[in-house]
């Protein structure tokens, strides 16, 4: 079956520090991955996706490169800040007859200081 | 643009009382919906999701079921609530052709069963 894997946290940075969450995943086929950030007491907001190898999904300076070779999909910033504090959620889609459903990762807190 | 909604946002409900949490998509049509269970301090588990109006499939044995009865709206009940339902539940959506497999999550419903 399909399973996602996340690096354990929680995840403390400095401000301006710079941020890697690993991720790998299993999957028959051809999946797309995606980052997904929950904010406290908010729901899922999609962060980020590539729906195929060598693609790179970037928004609001996190990016992430889907690597077929190494089933990686890491997230990363070259300077976070203290708003970036939040849970963050790797999740792949097997598409086709899955319907689009999600298998996500454990979930990784990071908690940004000043 | 679309727009998904669910509600309530909270609710306190006793061991043995029933529920329901009801979520509406607006600005698309026949889409794929999904109810999603987050419990504290673990990942998110997808516990129905919905192809058509009145078809619902169960990926797991549960206390819970889902219900259709329109084209954007999905619902989640329970007869008799146990304490091991409390948890953070999301509504989310997706395009039916589902052609790059994303999913958009409503803003999440906290249950705690007493």
């Amino acid at each position: 079956g399909n399973s996602v894997t996340q690096m354990e946290g929680p995840v403390t940075l400095s401000e301006e520090a710079f941020l890697t969450i690993n991720c790998t995943y299993t999957a028959t086929g051809y999946p797309s991955l995606f980052w997904y950030v929950q904010y406290p007491g908010e729901g899922l907001q999609l962060l980020l996706k590539a729906t195929k190898a060598d693609d790179k999904g970037s928004n609001k300076g996190f990016e992430a490169t889907y690597r077929k070779e190494t089933t990686s999909f890491h997230l990363e910033k070259g300077s976070v800040q203290v708003s970036d504090s939040a849970v963050y959620f790797c999740a792949l889609s097997a598409g086709g007859t899955s319907y689009g459903k999600l298998t996500f990762g454990q979930g990784t807190i990071l908690t940004v200081h000043p | 643009s679309q727009t998904i909604h669910q509600w309530p946002a909270t609710l306190v409900q006793p061991v043995g009382s029933p529920l329901s949490l009801e979520c509406t998509v607006e600005g698309t049509s026949n889409p794929n919906l999904y109810w999603y269970r987050q419990a504290a301090g673990r990942g998110l588990q997808l516990l129905f999701y919905s192809v058509g109006i009145g078809q619902i499939s169960s990926e797991v044995p549960q206390n819970l079921s889902a219900s259709r009865p329109q084209d954007r709206q999905f619902i989640l009940s329970s007869k008799k609530l146990l304490l091991s339902d409390s948890g953070f539940y999301l509504c989310a959506w997706s395009e039916h052709s589902n052609r790059d497999n994303t999913i958009y999550f409503g803003e999440g419903s906290w249950l705690t069963v007493v």
